[in-house]
């Protein structure tokens, strides 16, 4: 059964630098999100994405944020200059129809 | 707002005795509803959705509207049960979760 895929799995980071979450969704999916969960707290939606552009962000999804398809298969995840409290599991989904599939995450550690 | 509520961080059960993992939501208009699962070092993955009223792995969740709840429940809990629950609400196109109950279930 296909899989939504993330990598890397780990990444720690400097507080500052840039960092790339690399997702790719399952082949036919038409519609990408990205979630967070900062340890110990809820899943919280970032951003989706449809037709090559965003659909909808949250508050938490500023300037600092971006996301991109560079080509037909890889969904990815930019923070221009991470913060300590960047530091999460970050998930990606797709979906088809009403399910969203989710990807094992990347957990990022921002020092 | 939309919101929901999941009260329980952490239910305790024996092995063979029922679960009922309680969901409340807060969303103005028809919501679509969804339990989530993660077990220990997987991904999120999808146990059951409203719409469609099946059971999987023994679990049944109805949407009640009147109390705007969606509660998960198994007459007879498993060991292989233990995980972490997420009831989510479907909002414009994104996900809103609760904060999760672990469910532990002792041999």
């Amino acid at each position: 059964e296909p899989e939504v895929t993330q990598t890397p799995s780990h990444q720690v980071t400097q507080m500052g630098q840039e960092v790339i979450l690399r997702c790719v969704p399952i082949s036919n999916h038409l519609y990408f999100y990205w979630y967070r969960q900062i340890l110990g707290q809820k899943v919280e939606f970032l951003v989706s994405f449809y037709n090559n552009e965003i659909s909808e962000k949250s508050e938490i999804f500023d300037d600092q944020f971006s996301v991109e398809r560079p080509d037909g298969s890889n969904f990815t995840l930019k923070i221009r200059s991470t913060k300590l409290e960047d530091s999460a599991m970050y998930f990606c989904a797709s979906r088809l129809q009403e399910t969203q599939y989710f990807g094992p995450g990347t957990r990022l550690l921002v020092l | 707002a939309q919101r929901v509520t999941q009260p329980e961080k952490l239910l305790s059960v024996f092995k063979g005795a029922p679960v009922e993992l309680k969901c409340n939501y807060s969303y103005s208009g028809s919501p679509e509803l969804f339990w989530y699962v993660q077990y220990s070092r997987q991904r999120l993955q999808l146990l059951l959705r409203h719409i469609s009223r099946e059971s999987i792995k023994g679990f049944t969740a109805d949407l009640n509207k009147g109390e705007t709840s969606f509660h998960l429940k198994k007459p007879f809990a498993q060991e292989e049960d233990s995980a972490m629950y997420y009831c989510a609400l479907s909002g414009a196109d994104k996900l809103i979760f609760g904060t999760g109950t672990r469910l532990q279930v002792f041999p």
